[in-house]
Formats: C-alpha cells, sequence, structure tokens
C-alpha cells in the first residue's frame, strides 16, 4: 500500500511546464528521507529520474527537476515533449513501516 | 554493459512456491545493496524485501514477511528471491534492482532487470 499521495493523472500541452506532486508525512519524507522520482514507460521497467531530491543521473534531460519541502516533493517537466507521456513514482523511506515505499504513480499525457 | 535479467517467473497454485533469480552482468553484485520491487497489473510500485551490499542484512515489506526470503550467489552473481505459501494477492511482474549510491539516504534504484511475471492461480 503507497503512504506517498500523488496526483492519479496530470496533462499539459507539448511546450508547457507539469508538476506532479507527493506528499507524504512526519514517519517519511517529513523525517528527513531524501525523495527519488522515476518515470514508467508503458510496458518497461522504471528508470530513475531524479534522486536525492533534486538530482539527475546522467543522461537525464534538464527539462526534469525536482524539489523537497516539508512533508512534500515536487517533480517539475518543461518543455513537455510527446515521449514524456509515462507514469511517474515517487519513492522514500518510512522509518515506521521500515520499509522503502512508492506513491501511487502519476499518468503525465501529453495533449 | 550493466544489465540485471529476472527469470523463474510463472503460473503457481496457491500455496504453493516459487524462485525467482536476478542475474547480474557488467557489475559485481557483492558491491551493491539489491532489491526486489513488485508491480501488479495496472498498480504502482511495491517494495518487496532487500540484501546489503556484504548480505548480512536482509529486510522485507510487512506483506511478504515470513513467506519470501532475498539470497544471493557471489559465485554465480545472481541474487534469489525464494516465494513460499504464495497468495494470489502476490500476482505481479516482479522486478530486482540496483541500488545507486550517493551521499544521503534512502536507496535509489539506478539499474532495474525488465521484471518476470507472477501468477499465483
Amino acid at each position: 500500500q503507497s503512504v506517498l499521495t500523488q496526483p492519479p493523472s496530470v496533462s499539459g500541452a507539448p511546450g508547457q511546464r507539469v508538476t506532479i506532486s507527493c506528499t507524504g508525512s512526519s514517519s517519511d519524507i517529513g523525517a528527513g528521507y531524501d525523495v527519488h522520482w522515476y518515470q514508467q514507460l508503458p510496458g518497461t521497467a522504471p528508470k530513475l529520474l531524479i534522486y536525492g531530491n533534486s538530482n539527475r543521473p546522467s543522461g537525464v534531460p534538464d527539462r526534469f527537476s525536482g524539489s523537497k519541502s516539508g512533508t512534500s516533493a515536487s517533480l517539475a517537466i518543461t518543455g513537455l515533449q510527446a515521449e514524456d507521456e509515462a507514469n511517474y513514482y515517487c519513492q522514500s523511506y518510512d522509518s515506521r513501516l521500515r520499509g522503502w515505499v512508492f506513491g501511487v504513480g502519476t499518468k503525465l499525457t501529453v495533449l | 554493459q550493466v544489465q540485471l535479467v529476472e527469470s523463474g517467473g510463472g503460473v503457481v497454485q496457491p500455496g504453493r512456491s516459487l524462485r525467482l533469480s536476478c542475474a547480474a552482468s557488467g557489475f559485481t553484485l557483492s558491491n551493491y545493496a539489491m532489491h526486489w520491487v513488485r508491480q501488479a497489473l495496472g498498480k504502482g510500485l511495491e517494495w518487496v524485501a532487500v540484501i546489503s551490499f556484504d548480505g548480512r542484512n536482509k529486510y522485507y515489506a510487512d506483506s511478504v514477511k515470513g513467506r519470501f526470503t532475498i539470497s544471493r550467489d557471489t559465485s554465480k552473481n545472481t541474487m534469489y528471491l525464494e516465494m513460499n505459501s504464495l497468495r494470489a494477492e502476490d500476482t505481479a511482474v516482479y522486478y530486482c534492482a540496483r541500488v545507486y549510491y550517493y551521499e544521503s539516504s534512502p536507496d535509489a534504484f539506478d539499474i532495474w532487470g525488465q521484471g518476470t511475471m507472477v501468477t499465483v492461480s
């Protein structure tokens, strides 16, 4: 069961900017644990998009950015492209559950 | 080429067992902590288990604790997930994932396998 809350869907036109929120609690994001973001294209494995709240692994375009504040985090995508259409998941750690936790996922539709 | 390849999935009756394998290539498994993550069809990601880089520490999600066992064979550069007393709710694609080390926590996962499907029915 997901303990990190994400909107089920977001959408935007090509070239626009969208943000995806990830809301946790005092036992996960609010406890100081970092947030990571993954992109999952249909039928494929997840891909690490952002680690440590705001860092991009090599090869990830700078159109993708992340931030964290308090018990929440956000993923921003600028200059939307058709290939960005995917599911996006946030991930952190929950000290109460003593395990790694994911958000329920957000489906991004490029109009 | 750094790669993870899962195998061992299939259709199994409730209450039976199955062992999944995750073969690593392009890197040495014993240098990394490794995780299993699963995804039911059309659903989100669920963390299952982790084994530390030295194999000494293993942790499980409450949903599988006492039924699943994570292990590895360094000579084969392969990780395993032994699944016992399987239930319908264990039906999912199972991914193995490598930890991405950076200066803080928690673990991020930078290399994922293609997944192997487990159907309990």
